[in-house]
């Protein structure tokens, strides 16, 4: 079946560091790559998406690509603020239902 | 444009109560799926909304869950009877098609807790 695995947390690291978040997957077909971001007392919002190999998302200063090859979608940012302290969640869609990692807590002191 | 809304936000009830969960999704969206985090486990996916047909249902834990989209608009998730290890996140997602290169979007979910 599918998965989707993605490193425990939490990470922590202070303002302008760099991040990496590692997530790898197990699909049958051409799944799509999604990373979600949960803020305190906020529901899943989209963060970036890629929909074929090769393909790079980003948004706010974050971006992954798609690796057929090494089956990753690793999430980087360059520069990290304090306001990027959040769960992030690696997901997979390969039908219809999303599969998703156990989700990545990150925090981000001054 | 409205996002997806849900609700109660928060809901506490006995063991063998019955709770009603429901879902407002993006208007215009076809696609309704419901997905629950228990225990701080991954999010899991429990089942998906064709207009008001179940496309997918494979992820229902038991059929103390049912959901209804009556009319293809709203959907509400009920539990009955409800058992501690039902606590956890309920979430609801929509989206305008199936495809898997659609985003599907998140509703804020609802935390039950289950005493």
């Amino acid at each position: 079946g599918n998965s989707v695995t993605q490193m425990e947390g939490p990470v922590t690291l202070s303002e302008e560091a760099f991040l990496t978040i590692n997530c790898t997957y197990t699909a049958t077909g051409y799944p799509s790559l999604f990373w979600y971001v949960q803020y305190p007392g906020e529901g899943l919002q989209l963060l970036l998406k890629a929909t074929k190999a090769d393909d790079k998302g980003s948004n706010k200063g974050f971006e992954a690509t798609y690796r057929k090859e090494t089956t990753s979608f690793h999430l980087e940012k360059g520069s990290v603020q304090v306001s990027d302290s959040a769960v992030y969640f690696c997901a997979l869609n390969a039908g219809n239902m999303l599969t998703f990692g156990g989700g990545t807590r990150l925090m981000v002191k001054p | 444009e409205a996002g997806v809304t849900q609700f109660p936000s928060h809901s506490v009830i006995e063991k063998g109560q019955t709770v009603t969960l429901r879902c407002d999704p993006i208007s215009g969206h076809d696609n309704l799926y419901w997905y629950r985090r228990v225990m701080g486990k991954e999010i899991k996916f429990l089942l998906h909304f064709v207009k008001e047909s179940k496309q997918d249902e494979s992820g229902m834990p038991n059929n103390r869950f049912l959901a209804e989209r009556t009319g293809g608009t709203y959907s509400t998730l009920k539990v009955q009877p409800a058992e501690l290890e039902d606590s956890g996140v309920y979430f609801c997602a929509s989206s305008a098609t199936a495809a898997r290169t659609d985003t599907q979007y998140f509703g804020p979910g609802t935390r039950l807790t289950v005493l």
